[in-house]
């Protein structure tokens, strides 16, 4: 059974510093590695998707990296602002199409 | 985003009393899925459905079920409401390629006394 982890489950950075996420997962056998934004109150907010036969992916500030034979995804937000603030989660989509989801790591940017 | 509406958006009942959530999509997604959120445990498939009429169980499918008549609807009903179901619950929908992310919805609040 798949299983996802994010750790740390929280984290503080002043603005400006870059944000890295942690993700790991137990199965290697994916289908794509998601990463997903979620405000308080909200639903969730795709931000990148990595197929399997990609490394890596990027959008603006964001750029996610996968390493399926470790177990592993990152997520870095480069020069982070309080607007970043937020709870981050990432997904592993694996046998049945089904996504299992990390327990999110909340971040927190100070001015 | 994929124009997914969840009704109601909080909803507060008593134990024993039946209980339905509705998922409207504009986006004419085939898949959709229910999920529920709870802290320490994440977010945890309940079911979802592959088609009209074509659903199946996920994780936590125990004491709830759904239907899905039209395309853009899909209904999870809680037959007798515990407090153990008290929860938020996420719809989604996909158009099932794997280059493609789920679509959430907002969520609704449900709390069971």
């Amino acid at each position: 059974k798949q299983e996802v982890t994010q750790i740390p489950a929280a984290l503080s950075v002043p603005e400006g510093e870059n944000l890295v996420l942690n993700c790991s997962f137990t199965d290697s056998a994916i289908y794509n590695l998601q990463w997903f934004r979620q405000d308080p109150g909200k639903g969730l907010t795709s931000l990148l998707l990595i197929q399997s036969s990609q490394r890596e992916q990027t959008s603006g500030r964001l750029n996610a990296s996968l390493d399926k034979s470790s177990g592993r995804s990152t997520l870095y937000i480069a020069a982070s602002q309080p607007g970043d603030s937020a709870t981050y989660l990432c997904a592993a989509k694996a046998a049945g199409n089904k996504l299992t989801f990390g327990g999110g790591t909340r971040v927190l940017v100070k001015p | 985003d994929a124009g997914i509406t969840q009704s109601p958006r909080h909803k507060v009942t008593e134990t024993g009393t039946p209980v339905t959530l509705r998922c409207h999509q504009t986006e004419n997604h085939r898949y959709m899925y229910w999920y529920r959120q709870d802290p320490g445990h994440g977010l945890r498939l309940i079911h979802y459905s592959y088609g009209v009429k074509d659903t199946d169980k996920g994780e936590v499918s125990d004491g709830y079920s759904v239907s899905r008549s039209k395309t853009e609807d899909f209904l999870l009903t809680l037959e007798s409401a515990t407090s153990s179901q008290t929860s938020v619950y996420f719809c989604a929908t996909e158009n099932r390629t794997v280059a493609e992310p789920q679509h959430f919805g907002d969520g609704t609040r449900l709390s069971i006394l």
